[in-house]
């Protein structure tokens, strides 16, 4: 009941196009969603996150987009540019800083 | 502001030798977390630490793992006797205070083992 899927596991996406990446969990205790990027030998470092009593929240280029029913949210990237080839986790933690981890998505943007 | 700084950033050792990980944590947080990170997998946390305090070690394993955050000097993970299985990466994040809603989590980069 702690696990936190993500998928895909891997995406190329040309320069300018939408990527999209997709978690789904299971435990209705979690009530704040965060998304890391992570770049190759780096720490992950917070991108966007939501708590569910917003279906949509904004910045920039990044929208996560969330459906408390379906115990779904995803990670929405406009105009994708080659500088955001990285792995994004998705996360959900129970209030805390106790982080429950998706398995990750390698994005490819082409130029 | 020199963020979370964990050392060595890479380690190799021999099957049955010890590993100590080092964090120090951003200058004003005083709360330590531990995650691994095993190769192509997410992270899991290990270890939730405040100054001379375990809070959380429900992510640990049972044997040859241990943290402690002293009252003075960095944070330390250590394990024991390691196996193959211990290699992977290990970060550690900080926050200034308990369970702040992990909006301020602050990773370090991170130290990567290697067990031969």
């Amino acid at each position: 009941q702690q696990q936190v899927k993500q998928s895909p596991q891997s995406l190329i996406v040309q320069k300018g196009g939408i990527s999209i990446i997709n978690c789904a969990y299971e435990n209705t205790a979690f009530d704040y969603f965060p998304w890391y990027q992570q770049f190759p030998g780096k720490g992950p470092a917070l991108l966007i996150a939501i708590r569910p009593d917003v279906s949509e929240k904004k910045e920039g280029r990044f929208t996560i987009s969330f459906n408390k029913s379906a115990k779904q949210f995803s990670l929405h990237i406009m105009d994708s540019q080659p500088g955001d080839s990285a792995t994004y986790f998705c996360a959900a933690s129970m209030g805390g800083n106790m982080l429950t981890f998706g398995g990750g998505t390698r994005l490819m943007v082409k130029p | 502001n020199a963020g979370v700084m964990q050392n060595p950033r890479h380690l190799v050792r021999r099957r049955g030798q010890e590993a100590r990980l080092r964090c120090s944590p951003m200058k004003g947080h005083s709360h330590v977390y531990w995650y691994r990170q095993l190769p192509e997998e997410g992270l899991k946390f290990m270890v939730y630490l405040q100054k001379e305090n375990i809070i959380d070690e429900s992510g640990m394993p049972k044997e040859r793992f241990s943290a402690e955050f002293p009252k003075e000097g960095p944070s330390i993970l250590r394990i024991q006797q390691v196996v193959r299985g211990d290699s992977a990466a290990y970060f550690c994040a900080s926050s200034p205070q308990q369970d702040s809603g992990a909006n301020v989590l602050t990773f370090g980069a991170g130290s990567r083992l290697t067990v031969l």
